[in-house]
């Protein structure tokens, strides 16, 4: 099975309106994630990465929280833009210290309606 | 801003032929890393790459495949025999250093088995 995973395929949300998108990871030895933003056409973009010790961090507009309880994490947009609107990833690294290949979730695609 | 490239940006190419993919990783990086994604799914790891050896592959790097550092600033993917199902992104990313850091990622190459 996958070891992270995506609630919702696509998120519609007003401009200017904040934005949550929510990811659900099962490998509890999961100590690094990381949220990119895919554009069409694009690689994926770093956006905003956290640690296992902690449990929010924040960036320009963009927040990410850490519930290692249940093996949440999610990824709060400020003030929505028409920028915005793409494919968002979350991704993990079990983290052995080495060059270790991410592990991502199949995305959601965040639609900013003008 | 430093970015990862790739060369070519598309590659068409007959079943069963040999297709090398390349990038130039951000130049003071030492990680590096080939990943794929199939049109509309999620992006997934092939290989990682440190001090000129492999560090880690899934299950998709199979012998059909090689990677290679030739010299200072290219990194190379090489898919031998082609196939059909190998039709795809291929995205090449680095990162700076050991542990936990983010990996930047090029545009990819989209590449298309006839």
């Amino acid at each position: 099975g996958e070891s992270v995973g995506l609630h919702l395929p696509t998120l519609s949300v007003q401009e200017g309106d904040n934005s949550i998108i929510n990811c659900a990871y099962s490998n509890s030895a999961s100590d690094y994630f990381i949220w990119y933003k895919q554009e069409s056409g694009k690689g994926p973009q770093f956006i905003i990465d956290i640690r296992s010790n902690m449990d929010k961090r924040q960036g320009q507009r963009v927040t990410v929280l850490l519930n290692k309880t249940v093996k949440h994490l999610s990824l709060q947009i400020a003030a929505t833009q028409p920028g915005d609107s793409a494919v968002y990833f979350c991704a993990e690294n079990i983290g052995r210290g080495g060059a270790d290949g991410l592990t991502f979730g199949k995305g959601t695609h965040l639609i900013i309606q003008p | 801003e430093p970015e990862v490239t790739q060369t070519p940006s598309h590659q068409v190419t007959q079943m069963g032929q040999e297709v090398i993919l390349r990038c130039v990783p951000i130049s003071n990086h030492l990680y590096f890393y080939w990943y794929r994604q199939i049109l509309g799914q999620k992006v997934e790891f092939l290989v990682s790459f440190y001090n000129n050896e492999i560090s880690e592959k899934s299950e998709i790097f199979d012998d059909q495949f090689s990677v290679e550092r030739p010299d200072g600033s290219n990194f190379t993917l090489k898919i031998r025999s082609t196939k059909l199902e190998d039709s795809a992104m291929y995205f090449c990313a680095s990162s700076p250093g050991r542990g936990n850091q983010p990996q930047h990622f090029g545009d990819g190459t989209r590449l298309s088995i006839l």
